[in-house]
């Protein structure tokens, strides 16, 4: 089945705890992402990644890192959590289309909340 | 001026109504549509995308695309409760640069 898995899916912490949230994608897509949604804010996009060994910043990059060593994996890393990255996480990956268009696939979430 | 707009809602319509979601967007560069349908609680999960003017059709659901007016509008036939959800309106300007709309609550009543 083709599908975007993540773990853990919730994780209470604590802040300044190093933490990391795994995504994997079993579609062979080269574009992977990184969300956050938070009420009244929509998502939000944090880092994207268009191959292996290549990653940008999105919209909201503060406080978060990401590596990508294998097309298939792209995990998020807090190194430092603070209490304002409590938040719902979705990892998304892409392909483009033969019109174009870069279709998205999503994650079914990780909920975080830093104490 | 944000570069996607949507009213928040919530949208209430009874059951096998038509509903009718609106969404604006600032880039004239945007190449491409996305709508979304997003469970409270779950992930978002793609209903369709166009790239062209016009209207695209697909089962109940129908997207419509004005670039000159920068608006992409979808409209749900036959609405049902099941409907009820979030709808997230996505634009593409470019490789995994997807902005998202806060999108709209709909509300379907039996």
């Amino acid at each position: 089945e083709a599908q975007v898995t993540q773990n853990p899916r919730y994780l209470i912490t604590v802040t300044g705890k190093k933490l990391t949230v795994t995504c994997s994608q079993n579609m062979n897509h080269e574009y992977m992402s990184w969300y956050r949604q938070d009420p009244g804010l929509g998502l939000r996009q944090i880092y994207y990644s268009m191959n292996v060994e290549v990653t940008d910043k999105g919209d909201v990059p503060e406080g978060y890192k990401v590596s990508r060593k294998e097309k298939r994996n792209f995990p998020l890393i807090l190194e430092s959590p603070s209490p304002n990255q409590t938040s719902l996480y979705f990892c998304a990956s892409s392909f483009t289309g033969l019109a174009g268009q870069e279709t998205q696939y999503f994650g079914p979430g990780t909920r975080l909340l830093v104490l | 001026q944000k570069e996607v707009e949507q009213n928040s809602g919530p949208l209430s319509v009874p059951e096998g109504a038509i509903a009718s979601l609106n969404c604006t967007y600032s880039d004239r560069g945007s190449q491409s549509f996305f709508w979304y349908r997003q469970y409270s609680g779950k992930s978002p999960e793609l209903i369709m995308f166009i790239y062209s003017n016009g209207d695209k059709e697909d089962g109940r659901f129908t997207a419509q695309l004005n670039k000159a007016s920068q608006y992409v509008s979808l409209l749900i036939r036959d609405s049902q409760p099941s409907d009820s959800a979030t709808y997230l309106c996505a634009v593409n300007k470019g490789y995994s640069t997807l902005t998202f709309g806060k999108g709209t609550m709909l509300l379907v009543s039996p």
